[in-house]
């Protein structure tokens, strides 16, 4: 069974300049998650997709960040323009009924 | 905010040896669930253990939860070098269903 997958895993920017993350969930997981990680830290939830409809977004910096999951599957999460204080890593996962998360291995992002 | 602290925030032990960890916890709960990450990687769910549970095994796992003291710990049995990374407890709170809030991980180190 293939885990959930990120691209890209790697990205360098330099600040006000947008970028954007991809994460594909386990088929058939409806939840979907993205997760901000800071160095030393444990992950944050930025924001949680059922199926399509983003269910908790209270931690999302709306003013820059932004994320969609068309189709309640593929999801994308952007910032838009970047700031210094946004290079993280930045973690999806994606669970079924059961309360276990699966997190793909992440993307690392430096703003410069 | 996270929600779980880790103690200690870093334990360096030899091969063969126990390794114990503790998580504590402000609010009630219906799930408090462990992680690992290996450098650079995703988290991977090690294990769960219910609210109305007081002890779980799994393996060189085993986990404990003292609801009435908001605590839990994870004890590692017969290290290896294998089991270096870091460990993150994550809660399930009652008030916010299937929202994780992880807190900032213990780091083991494991020397042959």
């Amino acid at each position: 069974e293939a885990g959930v997958v990120q691209s890209p895993r790697y990205k360098i920017i330099e600040k006000k300049q947008p970028v954007a993350f991809w994460c594909n969930p386990i088929s058939g997981h409806n939840t979907l998650y993205w997760y901000l990680q800071n160095l030393g830290q444990g992950p944050e939830l930025l924001i949680r997709y059922e199926n399509e409809e983003a269910v908790d977004d209270s931690q999302l910096p709306k003013d820059r960040f932004s994320a969609e999951r068309l189709k309640g599957v593929d999801s994308t999460l952007k910032i838009q323009p970047a700031e210094l204080g946004d290079s993280a890593v930045y973690l999806c996962a994606s669970s079924q009924r059961s309360h276990e998360q699966f997190f793909g291995p992440g993307t690392r992002l430096t703003v410069l | 905010s996270q929600q779980g602290e880790e103690d200690p925030q870093a334990l360096s032990i030899q091969e063969g040896e126990n390794a114990t960890m503790n998580c504590s916890y402000k609010t009630s709960i219906n799930n408090l669930q462990w992680y690992r990450q290996n450098s650079g990687r995703g988290l991977v769910h090690l294990i769960l253990i219910r609210s109305n549970e007081r002890e779980k095994h799994s393996g060189r796992l085993r986990v404990t939860l003292d609801t009435s003291k908001k605590s839990s710990s994870l004890l590692i049995t017969a290290s290896r070098a294998a089991d270096t990374a870091s460990y993150f407890c994550a809660t399930d709170g009652m008030d916010s269903w299937g929202k994780l809030q992880f807190g900032a991980g213990t780091q083991v180190v494991v020397t042959p």
